[in-house]
């Protein structure tokens, strides 16, 4: 599976967009990128994924470079629970669905 | 909303004791995963069950693990005989498809005394 890098800490003022960077210069063509996050050792949540195209839900978008070597997570309007912890994860459609987590971004928003 | 659930949410044991962590998938899903964290640490995947036989395991997974889903809704982790080093927070998670989002429960706690 495909390494991820991450920051490991950023902040973001309340109400401001909440922009999470993720590096995965080794991505194959058949993996997803997944995003999903942890709430003071809550289960992880899942936010959004994508393969090449730009994606966006309720909570979130997604944006994937061209040539698939990075992305962001964009919070439009990030709240105090927002904080938590990112987790940015390349998975091949092909295997069993686990998913393999690194060390995230830890997201501190400030009023 | 359909949710996983998990209990207990805490459970105490003693080392060489056997504990069996138990979770309630979403009643649709098709495919289980067990993960695990240890305080302070990333998530770790453990295993991932479907149709009735773990499809795949980590090297965490050893002889002393075991997954079950005898009834066609609960979803069980055995750990025969608890090390110190299986203290930690145990999550369930439940998808309806392998390639789609993986819904989570809220972890048990458990501590090897």
């Amino acid at each position: 599976d495909a390494k991820t890098t991450q920051p490991p800490s950023m902040d973001c003022a309340e109400g401001r967009a909440a922009n999470l960077p993720c590096n995965h210069s080794t991505i194959s063509g058949n993996e997803y990128v997944y995003w999903y996050r942890q709430i003071h050792s809550q289960g992880p949540q899942y936010i959004i994924h994508g393969l090449k195209n730009n994606e966006t839900n309720e909570m979130a978008s997604l944006i994937i470079t061209e040539d698939r070597k990075s992305s962001t997570l964009i919070l439009p309007h990030a709240t105090l629970r927002d904080t938590a912890v990112y987790y940015c994860i390349v998975r091949p459609s092909s295997n069993t669905g686990k998913l393999i987590f690194g060390q995230g971004t830890t997201l501190q928003v400030k009023p | 909303e359909p949710e996983v659930t998990q209990t207990p949410s805490h459970q105490v044991t003693q080392m060489g004791q056997e504990v069996i962590l138990r979770c309630v998938p979403i009643s649709n899903h098709l495919y289980f995963y067990w993960y695990r964290q240890i305080l302070g640490q990333k998530v770790e995947f453990l295993v991932s069950f479907y149709n009735n036989e773990i499809s795949e395991k980590s090297e965490i997974f050893d002889d002393q693990f075991s997954v079950e889903r005898p009834d066609g809704s609960n979803f069980t982790l055995k750990i025969r005989s608890t090390k110190l080093e299986d203290s930690a927070m145990y999550f369930c998670a439940s998808t309806v498809d392998r390639e789609n989002e993986q819904y989570f429960g809220p972890g048990t706690r458990l501590t090897v005394t």
